[in-house]
């Protein structure tokens, strides 16, 4: 089993700021890559799929990058709606999440 | 936009079978080549991929899972259906269905909002 681990498990951005979330994966994933946001009590949302495409209706202050065993997600520019919880997932050997970073108000 | 529910008992008993059903509006599960999935999250603890069945019928089980579940479609109702048999304590968590979709990669694009099934006596 291919295991992801991200890292922080917290991170705490102002407004505006940009914020940077890794993911790193037990063996090579190639670009087999996706991150999902989860809100409270919500389902997880499709961000960035190909380890850098956005998914339908995804702004651009979302990028993802990384190939292999590590990856970012970087949000630009944080809006109050982007407070949640980011999860990565290969998917080139079933499927495995990632434990999640959660990203809070400083 | 496809939209999807999940149903069925939030409380199992030890040893039981837990199941679960996934109603897909908004769209024809059998159109597009997509595969219905089943997720689920355990309280403070990552997401895990149970598994998924393509419209024809096939499917794909996590393999630390493959000896309990069953997941099957109705498609004259529309749902997919999820059966985890002997079921522990283990086993409680946020049951979510899912569309994954080959267009992007097969990742998950729809997600249900989830359902709680707590295993207790």
């Amino acid at each position: 089993e291919i295991v992801m681990t991200q890292s922080p498990a917290t991170l705490s951005v102002s407004l505006g700021e940009r914020a940077t979330l890794s993911c790193r994966a037990s063996q090579s994933v190639s670009s087999n890559l996706a991150w999902y946001q989860q809100r409270p009590g919500q389902g997880p949302r499709l961000l960035i799929y190909g380890a850098s495409t956005r998914a339908t209706g995804i702004p651009a202050r979302f990028s993802g990058s990384g190939s292999g065993t590590e990856f970012t997600l970087t949000i630009s520019s944080l809006q109050s709606e982007d407070f949640a919880v980011y999860y990565c997932q290969q998917y080139i050997n079933w499927r495995t999440f990632g434990g999640g970073t959660k990203v809070e108000i400083k | 936009q496809v939209q999807l529910q999940e149903s069925g008992p939030g409380l199992v008993k030890p040893s039981q079978t837990l199941s679960l059903i996934c109603t897909v509006s908004g769209g024809s599960i059998s159109g597009g080549n997509y595969y219905w999935s089943w997720i689920r999250q355990p309280a403070g603890k990552e997401l895990e991929w149970i598994g998924r069945i393509y419209t024809s019928g096939r499917t794909n089980y996590n393999p630390s899972l493959k000896s309990r579940v069953t997941i099957s479609v109705d498609t004259s109702k529309n749902q997919f259906s999820l059966k985890l048999s002997s079921v522990t304590a283990a086993d409680t968590a946020v049951y979510f269905c899912a569309r994954e979709n080959p267009s992007h990669d097969t990742t998950i694009d729809s997600w249900g909002q989830g359902t709680l099934v707590t295993v207790s006596s």
